[in-house]
Order: C-alpha cells, then sequence, then structure tokens
C-alpha cells in the first residue's frame, strides 16, 4: 500500500527557476526521506528528516515536515537541467522495522 | 566504498519461466532489501532481511516468489513460475546496522516477461 503520494506526478520548468514537490503520508512516522531516480537507475538518498524536525536544508534542497498535516516538501532552488529525474518520498512508518514506504513519485524535468 | 552490486542488469524472458537475480551489499550492512518497482510507480518492499534472517517478506508473492540471504552477505530474488505483470524493475537497496534510516540502492535490474 503507499503511504506516501507526491503532488504533483510531473512538473516541467526552466532552468534557474525553483521546483517545488509535495508529499503526503497517511500514519505517524519515525521519519521521512526524499530520494532521487534518474531515468534507468537506481535511487539516490538525498536527504531525511525525523518526525521531530520542521526544517532541513542541504545544498540546494530545503525539506519542511508538517506532521499535524502529515505532509512534506522538498524545494530544489536554482534548478539546473541535471536535477532532471524522479523524486520520492519515503517514510519509515513508527513500529515499522525501518520498512521504507515509498510514494508514486514526482516526475521532474528541467528545461535548459 | 563500493555500492550495491546487482545482476544481471537486463533480463527478458517469456512468461512460466523462471529467473533469478542477485545482490550484494555494501560490506558491513547489515540489513538488505528488495523492491519491486512497475513502471510509473515507486518501489515496492518485497523482503527485508537482517543478517541472514527475514523481518518483512508480508508483500512478495510467496507462491512464485523466493529469497534467500545465505551467510547474511549476498542474495538471490527468485520467480518461478513468472507472469507477465512480474515485469518490472528489481531493486535491492542495504543499510547499516542499526535501522534503515538511509538505504543505498543498486542499479536495479530491469525484467520483461514475455
Amino acid at each position: 500500500s503507499q503511504q506516501g503520494e507526491e503532488d504533483p506526478q510531473a512538473l516541467s520548468i526552466q532552468e534557474g527557476e525553483n521546483a517545488t514537490m509535495n508529499c503526503s503520508y497517511k500514519t505517524s512516522i519515525n521519519n521521512l526521506q526524499w530520494y532521487r531516480q534518474n531515468s534507468g537507475r537506481g535511487l539516490v538518498h538525498l536527504i531525511l528528516i525525523r518526525s521531530n524536525e520542521r526544517e532541513k536544508h542541504s545544498g540546494r534542497l530545503r525539506v519542511t515536515l508538517d506532521t499535524s498535516k502529515k505532509s512534506s516538501s522538498l524545494l530544489i532552488t536554482a534548478s539546473r537541467a541535471a536535477d532532471t529525474a524522479s523524486y520520492f518520498c519515503a517514510t519509515d512508518a513508527k513500529g515499522s522495522s525501518y520498512k521504507l514506504i515509498f510514494g508514486s513519485g514526482t516526475r521532474l524535468l528541467v528545461r535548459p | 566504498e563500493a555500492g550495491v552490486a546487482q545482476s544481471p542488469r537486463y533480463k527478458i524472458i517469456e512468461k512460466r519461466q523462471s529467473v533469478a537475480f542477485w545482490c550484494n551489499p555494501i560490506s558491513g550492512h547489515a540489513t538488505l532489501y528488495w523492491y519491486q518497482q512497475i513502471l510509473g510507480q515507486g518501489p515496492k518492499l518485497l523482503i527485508q532481511f537482517q543478517n541472514n534472517g527475514v523481518v518483512d517478506d508480508s508483500q512478495l508473492p510467496k507462491d512464485r516468489f523466493s529469497a534467500e540471504r545465505l551467510k547474511g552477505v549476498d542474495s538471490t530474488l527468485k520467480i518461478q513460475p513468472a507472469k507477465l505483470e512480474d515485469s518490472a524493475v528489481y531493486l535491492c537497496a542495504s543499510s547499516s546496522i542499526g535501522g534503515a534510516e538511509t538505504q543505498y540502492f543498486g542499479p536495479g535490474t530491469r525484467l520483461l516477461v514475455l
């Protein structure tokens, strides 16, 4: 079953613009993670935010978490063509033995 | 540090045939995961090992799928017999002992069942 659902399903922006993706989930979590997947490749971990954190930064990435709304957002600033990929949120539900449940992903296209 | 290795990268088989995938996790990682990713969807966990013991296999179709992790290192996932709906990318991931806070993924095996 899907725990996280990303919105939008697809996003097309111009290089240099910011990209925002949202994730909603259903149950209480230990942490929420964002992964990137380039076409035909495995997933790469981007950032992890714990349930007691509200915001986290890593380079051009900014993640927020609102546990009251069970939602998270990923902001990529000053996007580059190389950021073109699918982005997935994954939740580590409480009591799950570190089992990650992935959403369906947002496909981001950054046009040069 | 070497990443998660998987083989083969691609496999084409006919329905009702069998197929096996291999995964070698990052050295020292106690936890190993197999995921199935159908085109256009997120990865779905099939089975999770902690060392050589199964932690979660609730979404593994046990009538046709099997997995083992002998000696707590590398792992194989087998499908027998394959169905058309098994066409997907099979991803292996590992994480260090102490939890799955960050999972490291291999490149995946793309399976096409005809």
